[in-house]
């Protein structure tokens, strides 16, 4: 199974400052034939479903602002915030949909300093 | 509008079984692959099971954790999606979520809202 961590596991910042979130698989989830990164990027807030944010690492779902960005290839990536608005506060999720069994990061809780 | 509507949810006692259904409206439902992720309260999210299309002659696979007690199916023609759960386990507490696979992308853009099962005597 592919496993994925993601660092820190909380963070707070201040509004319009920077967040970055990393995330790691255990082994490379790029995908040969297409060049692509089979990672998502999912926001959950407190009694909602997880929300997409970044599909294939970097291409950003339509109606996301954009001032979240993914980055990253292989087993290294990164969602950058750049300037974290109050309705940013939630649980931020890395998803690996390249094999199965699919597998999510643990969750990076986002916060107001 | 992209729909999918969750229920089926309830208490349940260990060794027991449910059935969830997911409703699915505003697509066509024969065309994607369709998941089921769980998420127990306060915790990650886990992927539960996958059926593929009727292109794909609707193989299933499962989560080590629920393969032999969970079984995934679906009715194109009635627009549903099912999961049917035996020998449930107090860690199978979870609120549970149907899920869309994207065509193109194979990305998880739409979420049902979830229904929560709880396993306890």
């Amino acid at each position: 199974d592919i496993v994925m961590t993601q660092s820190p596991d909380s963070l707070a910042v201040s509004l319009g400052e920077r967040a970055t979130i990393n995330c790691k698989s255990s082994q490379s989830i790029l995908y040969s034939s297409n060049s692509k990164n089979y990672l998502a990027w999912y926001q959950q807030k407190p009694g909602q479903p997880p929300k997409l944010l970044i599909y294939w690492a970097s291409t950003r779902e339509s109606g996301v602002p954009d001032r979240f960005s993914g980055s990253g290839s292989g087993t290294d990536f990164t969602l950058t915030i750049s300037s974290l608005q109050a309705e940013d506060v939630a649980v931020y999720y890395c998803h690996q949909y390249y094999n199965g069994p699919f597998t999510f990061g643990p969750g990076t809780k986002v916060d107001i300093k | 509008e992209v729909q999918l509507v969750e229920s089926g949810g309830g208490l349940v006692q260990p060794g027991g079984s449910l059935r969830l259904s997911c409703a699915a409206s505003g697509f066509i439902l024969s065309d994607h692959y369709m998941d089921w992720v769980r998420q127990a309260s306060g915790k990650g999210l886990e992927w539960v099971g996958r059926i593929r299309n009727k292109a794909n002659s609707y193989t299933t696979t499962y989560a080590a954790s629920v393969k032999d007690r969970f079984t995934i199916s679906r009715d194109d023609s009635k627009n549903s999606l099912y999961l049917q759960m035996h020998s449930l386990k107090t860690e199978d507490t979870a609120v549970y979520y149907c899920v869309r696979v994207d065509l193109h992308s194979s990305s998880w853009y739409y979420w049902g809202q979830g229904t929560l099962v709880t396993v306890s005597s």
